[in-house]
């Protein structure tokens, strides 16, 4: 799996866009980029994930560079309940794959 | 929604006896995964299973460590021998292909 590197930690005020960099220069074609959130201890949460489109949920969208060596998880409207550690994951997918966690950026929302 | 359970939330063992970590995936999901995150470090996979038998393993999924569905529900991992450097929270995550859905964890204390 391609090497992520993410800011070690953010700050974003409450109700602004979060907007959480994430470089994996080294990305193959068949390598997907994977964001999850882990809150305080609690199980790693599934966020995004995008192949090469940018991608939209009902919890963030993920803007991919048309290189794909970097990609922008944005968190449109930040909850202090938004407050956690980060995970910029780059897998080929596939489903017996295991996720490769780095050290991930923590987000803190100012109220 | 539907979510991963997992029990008991807190296991305290003495070192080198074995214990037994249990995880009820949601239903439908095919794939099933084991993570452990010792206090204060990253996240890291310990194994994936798929139609009933191991599909990756890690470095740290040593011949102490095993996993099993006994009854087709549960998804249990077992460590035979604990050791003091055991002591982590162990997630257990299950998935269909491209998400994988975390538990909240048990906290392994080994004295």
């Amino acid at each position: 799996d391609a090497k992520t590197t993410q800011p070690p930690s953010m700050d974003c005020a409450e109700g602004r866009a979060a907007n959480l960099p994430c470089n994996h220069s080294t990305i193959s074609g068949n390598e997907y980029v994977y964001w999850y959130r882990q809150i305080h201890s609690q199980g790693p949460q599934y966020i995004i994930h995008g192949l090469k489109n940018n991608e939209t949920n009902e919890m963030a969208s993920l803007i991919i560079t048309e290189d794909r060596k970097s990609s922008t998880l944005i968190l449109p409207h930040a909850t202090l309940r938004d407050t956690a550690v980060y995970y910029c994951i780059v897998t080929s997918g596939g489903g017996a794959d295991g996720l490769t966690f780095g050290k991930g950026t923590h987000l803190i929302i100012q109220p | 929604e539907p979510e991963v359970t997992q029990t008991p939330s807190h296991q305290v063992t003495q070192m080198g006896q074995e214990v037994i970590l249990r995880c009820v995936p949601i239903s439908n999901h095919l794939y099933f995964y084991w993570y452990r995150q010792i206090l204060g470090q990253k996240v890291e996979f310990l194994v994936s299973f798929y139609n009933n038998e191991i599909s990756e393993k890690s470095e740290i999924f040593d011949d102490q460590f095993s996993v099993e569905r006994p009854d087709g529900s549960n998804f249990t991992l077992k460590i035979r021998s604990t050791k003091l450097e055991d002591s982590a929270m162990y997630f257990c995550a299950t998935g269909k292909r491209n998400e994988q859905f975390f538990g909240p964890g048990t906290r392994l204390t080994v004295l």
